[in-house]
């Protein structure tokens, strides 16, 4: 079946500093990655969708320079958390949605990324 | 815009019980819609989905749901729970193929022995 990679697993990072997660399909090119934020006992919320090749598109409240997001193949999204800050850290999730009837539905997710910002 | 309300924030059921979760959503056409579990740091593994056609739906580990469009509901049910259950379940909704999903706010199920 359809494999959404998503590395870093965890990280820690200094305040201030960027840090760089990926989210690669495996076995299929995903037209679009959707990015998504997860607080401690929260539920899922969606940050950005990202299409192949395009500028990805941010919700209400989420700032762009701050959450940088790169689709640049069909097989990598990458979301950058740029001058990280204590309020940054959370759990970031991303999916990934192809072409063909398995993963037309953007409903696979990677394994997700626990940031602590220090 | 679609929602989709959990109302049980968290239950505890015993070993060897039934159980059932709790979905409504909030859409003016038939949604798309999936349940996943997700254990502590863990990511979201898919229990099943449903975009249309038989309303009661099969997914994996035993789990089962119903679509209702009536109550806009789509219920999670398991005959017997296993403590291996225990763990955070989130109902979504996508409004078309290829949108992103719309998440609840989820319920943890604690199992009890």
């Amino acid at each position: 079946g359809a494999v959404v990679s998503q590395h870093p697993s965890w990280v820690i990072c200094k305040s201030g500093t960027s840090v760089k997660i990926e989210c690669r399909s495996l076995d299929f090119q995903a037209t679009t990655m959707f990015w998504y934020r997860q607080f401690p006992k929260q539920s899922l919320m969606l940050m950005a969708t990202s299409n192949e090749g395009s500028k990805a598109t941010y919700e209400q409240g989420v700032e762009k320079d701050k959450f940088l997001i790169n689709h640049a193949s069909l097989t990598l999204s990458t979301l950058t958390v740029t001058s990280a800050h204590p309020e940054d850290s959370s759990f970031y999730i991303c999916s990934a949605r192809g072409r063909d009837r398995e993963t037309n539905y953007g409903y696979t997710f990677g394994s997700g990324t626990r940031l602590t910002v220090v | 815009a679609q929602s989709v309300t959990q109302p049980d924030i968290h239950i505890t059921v015993s070993e060897g019980a039934s159980l059932e979760l709790r979905c409504n959503y909030s859409y003016g056409a038939t949604p798309y819609l999936f349940w996943y579990v997700q254990s502590p740091g863990q990511g979201l593994q898919l229990l099943l989905k449903y975009f249309s056609g038989d309303t009661l739906v099969q997914g994996i580990k035993g789990f089962e749901a119903e679509f209702k469009r009536s109550q806009s509901s789509f219920n999670l049910r398991k005959p017997s729970v296993h403590w291996s259950d225990a763990a955070e379940y989130f109902c979504a909704v996508g409004a078309q193929a290829g949108t992103a999903l719309i998440f609840g706010k989820g319920t943890t199920l604690s199992v009890s022995s």
